[in-house]
Formats: structure tokens, sequence, C-alpha cells
């Protein structure tokens, strides 16, 4: 499953399948950006982060991809699974330790 | 690895009282901390970045007075709601970072019910 355009909130997909979550960041000076999950009632819990001297940057199960021209990050899910059902966050900071976050995509995994 | 304590994980009070809710970085020394609010379905509204020893900075649009906040250690931070208002129920999450790693670190949130 993929999230058409840069703002949709929702994204369903099948258990098993890749999930794509797109995040459009606005500073184009920022140049850490994180990935975050957020579970209901719960603090945002880190998934990946990447700096802007990266294009790529591969985790367990997890790849981000930066596009600084277009001021583009996603966040790829291999092999979905009901746990990864949440609400996910991308993060920027420019510097001065500030995090600014993004709307958020609510993934919903199904069996 | 970095873990950030926060307490209470949900409080109700009467409107005009006070709330006071802690954020401990238990295993690093927090220099700086942050306080966010969450609306349903919303995303995290950075409120104010809190620094230990001195005043916090606070976003623009977010009253000092009513969000009082005090950073008197390198491992606690507290954020008090004076004057609760309905207005003020939300969910409230304190981040750390970490001076070392560059990481941010979250609490588990407060949510806050003023009745």
């Amino acid at each position: 499953g993929e999230s058409v355009g840069l703002h949709l909130p929702t994204l369903s997909v099948q258990e098993g399948d890749n999930s794509i979550i797109n995040c459009a960041y606005s500073n184009s000076a920022s140049d850490y950006f994180i990935w975050y999950k957020q579970e209901s009632g719960k603090g945002p819990q880190f998934i990946i982060d990447i700096r802007s001297n990266m294009d790529k940057r591969q985790g367990q199960r997890v790849t981000v991809l930066l596009n600084k021209t277009v001021k583009h990050l996603s966040l790829q899910i291999a092999a979905t699974q009901p746990g990864d059902s949440a609400v996910y966050f991308c993060a920027e900071n420019w510097g001065d330790y500030k995090l600014s976050f993004g709307a958020g995509t609510t993934v919903t995994v199904r069996a | 690895g970095a873990v950030v304590s926060q307490h209470p994980s949900w409080v109700i009070c009467k409107s005009g009282t006070s709330v006071k809710i802690e954020c401990r970085s238990l295993d690093f020394q927090a220099t700086t901390m942050f306080w966010y609010r969450q609306f349903p379905k919303q995303s995290l509204m950075l409120m104010a970045t809190s620094n230990e020893g001195s005043k916090a900075t606070y976003e623009q649009g977010v009253e000092k007075d009513k969000f009082l906040i005090n950073h008197a250690s390198l491992t606690l931070s507290t954020l008090t709601v004076t004057s609760a208002h309905p207005e003020d129920s939300s969910f409230y999450i304190c981040s750390a970072a970490d001076p070392d790693t560059y990481g941010y670190t979250f609490g588990s949130g407060t949510r806050l019910t003023v009745v």
C-alpha cells in the first residue's frame, strides 16, 4: 500500500504487503529528519532517522528516503505486520534542537 | 537505551485548579527538554523548550503564565498547568535531548482532563 499524495492522513495496507508513508517537510534548511511511530495513548517511538547528507538509510524492515530537491521524506515498511498499525509522524530539525512534526499518517493493517 | 519517564500518565482535575506534570530522564542528563501538546487526531505541537537552570522558551501563542515550566536539575523538568479550564484538556508529552547522542527520547504522555 502507498499513501497517495503528500498529506493523506490514512493508509490501509494488507498484512504482508509493503507500506510507503510520505511526508513533505517545510524547511529547506532542515538537516536532520526522524520518523516516529505513535500508538494510541502513548508517546512517539523512534523508528529511524536520516541526515541531510544522505539519500537513503535502512533499518530493520524500514527504509527512509530523503529527496531534498522537493523536500520530501518517505518511510517504507517491508512486510507490514498488525503491530505496525499506528500513527506515523515525520519530524524535521534545523540545528536548534527543536523538532517540527508533520501532520501524521494513520496506518491500519488488514489481516 | 535512553529512557524518559513522565508522570502522571493521566489526571482529571476540576476547573480552576492547577496540575503538575513531571518529566525525568532516567539514564542520561538532559540539559534541554521539550513540552508538546497533542489534541485528538492531530500532530504534536511544541509548547516550550525547557533549559536547565534558565527560563523556558515558549513558542508563539503559548501563555507562559498559564503553562509554568521548571527545569531545576539535569534530569527533571516540570510543567504546571495553572487555573486549568476544559479547553486545556489534551495529551501533554515531554521529550529530552541526549547531548551525547543527539537523540530525542519521548515520555509516555499525560492525558489531562479538566472537568
